[in-house]
């Protein structure tokens, strides 16, 4: 089955300043790569996602961007606010199928004012 | 629009027990999948449902059950409770499943939290 790295597992940021989580995964059928923001208390929330015939996908101030030969995908927050700090959850799935996507461990975001 | 809808929010049970979680999905989405997520870890699969029907399911064991009723809502039972059960039990709905109907967009719950003593 999948298996999705994530790393670091906790990331530590002066506001404004950019945050870069990275994902590998094993599954070289995977063709959709989500991106969950899990507040305190609240389930994950999509944020952003990006289809394997896409390299880079921009919303605002976040990217994510997809290297399919190295099977690897990584999340850029810029200009990181307070409000930005939560978990972050990448996933890896088969769309086209039964999309089960399978998450990473997840990286707290800490963002200090 | 009501998100999706869990219950109980939190729940405490001693070991050996059943419990019953519950969910409501967003309107209009057919499909409703369990997660299970221990602290300090990703979201792991338990159960995906469509159209009351059983479409995947992870590598738990046979203690851990589910169902989708008519009105798309689902239920996961879990039976003779282990301490290793004590984690946040969330539920996710989204349009469709398989041959790529909807957007494969999950929504989540705010979950169950579980608790065994």
């Amino acid at each position: 089955g999948e298996n999705v790295e994530q790393h670091p597992s906790t990331l530590s940021v002066q506001e404004g300043d950019s945050a870069v989580i990275k994902c590998t995964y094993s599954d070289s059928a995977s063709n959709y790569f989500p991106w969950y923001k899990q507040e305190l208390g609240k389930g994950p929330q999509l944020i952003i996602d990006i289809r394997s015939n896409v390299g880079e996908k921009k919303d605002q101030r976040i990217a994510v961007t997809l290297n399919k030969t190295a099977k690897h995908f990584s999340l850029h927050i810029t200009e990181t606010q307070p409000e930005d700090s939560a978990v972050y959850f990448c996933a890896a799935s088969i769309r086209g199928g039964s999309y089960i996507p399978t998450f990473g461990r997840g990286t707290s975001l800490i963002v200090h004012p | 629009d009501a998100g999706v809808t869990q219950s109980p929010t939190h729940l405490i049970k001693t070991r050996g027990q059943q419990v019953t979680l519950r969910c409501s999905p967003i309107s209009g989405h057919k499909s409703v999948s369990w997660y299970q997520q221990v602290l300090g870890q990703g979201p792991q699969f338990i159960f995906q449902y469509y159209e009351k029907e059983e479409r995947g399911r992870g590598n738990f064991p046979d203690r851990f059950s589910a169902r989708q009723f008519p009105n798309y809502s689902s239920e996961l039972n879990v039976n003779a409770l282990l301490l290793g059960d004590s984690a946040l039990y969330l539920c996710a709905s989204s349009l469709g499943t398989s041959g790529g109907v909807g957007t494969g967009e999950l929504f989540f719950g705010e979950g169950s939290r579980l608790t065994v003593l």
